[in-house]
């Protein structure tokens, strides 16, 4: 079985702080992780993967087999970056079938 | 970008009855696609695995036969919830990746359902 551990729920920074959102994960085989976004009264969006190895909105994250960890990290955090935050996991069996962590709400004070 | 839409955004439907939720490809086909449950302030978890031209493939837990997931076109599945109760009450989201490649699914925006 697979699990995906967001350990924070709410985080909170100010504008121009560091940030960083913690990602960790479960499972036997070689998966495919993600991390998607959801802002006020919007779907949900993919933000970044790990296979692509690119930076999105100065967004970037690093897939970690030893800690099985994929963090979020960003080093100026922006007002408009506040949003709820999915790490994701696809076991690669059925591509686009996602499980999902509970997700963190991130805050951003001007 | 690719679009999903799913209809209705929101449904109230009463305790016993049936409700179906569509989930549309808009303009990209699609031969799988995934539903979502989502509970207040908790994540997605995933219910199945709707396949075009054939049966769905559900997570352990989720009842077939409440509910019902049909994908009869590559743009196109349901979910209908059978027999509805309060409980079902959530937040239904569906997403659909491209037959075109790929790994990334594009989400729809969401039915809110609430049974009374």
């Amino acid at each position: 079985a697979q699990r995906v551990t967001q350990p924070e729920k709410l985080l909170s920074v100010f504008k121009g702080a560091p940030v960083e959102l913690k990602c960790n994960y479960s499972y036997s085989g070689s998966p495919e992780l993600f991390w998607y976004v959801q802002y006020s009264r919007q779907r949900l969006q993919l933000l970044l993967r790990h296979i692509s190895r690119e930076s999105i909105k100065g967004f970037t994250a690093d897939l970690n087999k030893g800690e099985t960890s994929f963090h979020l990290k960003k080093p100026f955090a922006q007002e408009e970056d506040s949003a709820m935050y999915y790490c994701a996991l696809d076991r690669g069996s059925t591509l686009g079938r996602l499980y999902f962590g509970r997700g963190t709400q991130l805050t951003v004070w001007p | 970008g690719a679009v999903v839409s799913q209809h209705p955004s929101w449904v109230i439907c009463k305790s016993g009855t049936s409700v179906k939720i569509e989930c549309r490809s808009l303009d990209f086909q699609a031969t799988t696609m995934f539903w979502y449950r989502q509970f207040p302030k908790q994540s997605l978890m995933l219910m199945a695995t709707s396949n075009e031209g054939s049966k769905a493939t559900y997570e352990q837990g989720v009842e077939k036969d409440k509910f019902l997931i049909n994908h009869a076109s590559l743009t196109l599945s349901t979910l209908t919830v059978t027999s509805a109760h309060p409980e079902d009450s959530s937040f239904y989201i569906c997403s659909a990746r491209p037959s075109s490649g790929g790994t990334e699914a594009f989400f729809g925006q969401g039915t809110r359902l609430t049974v009374v």
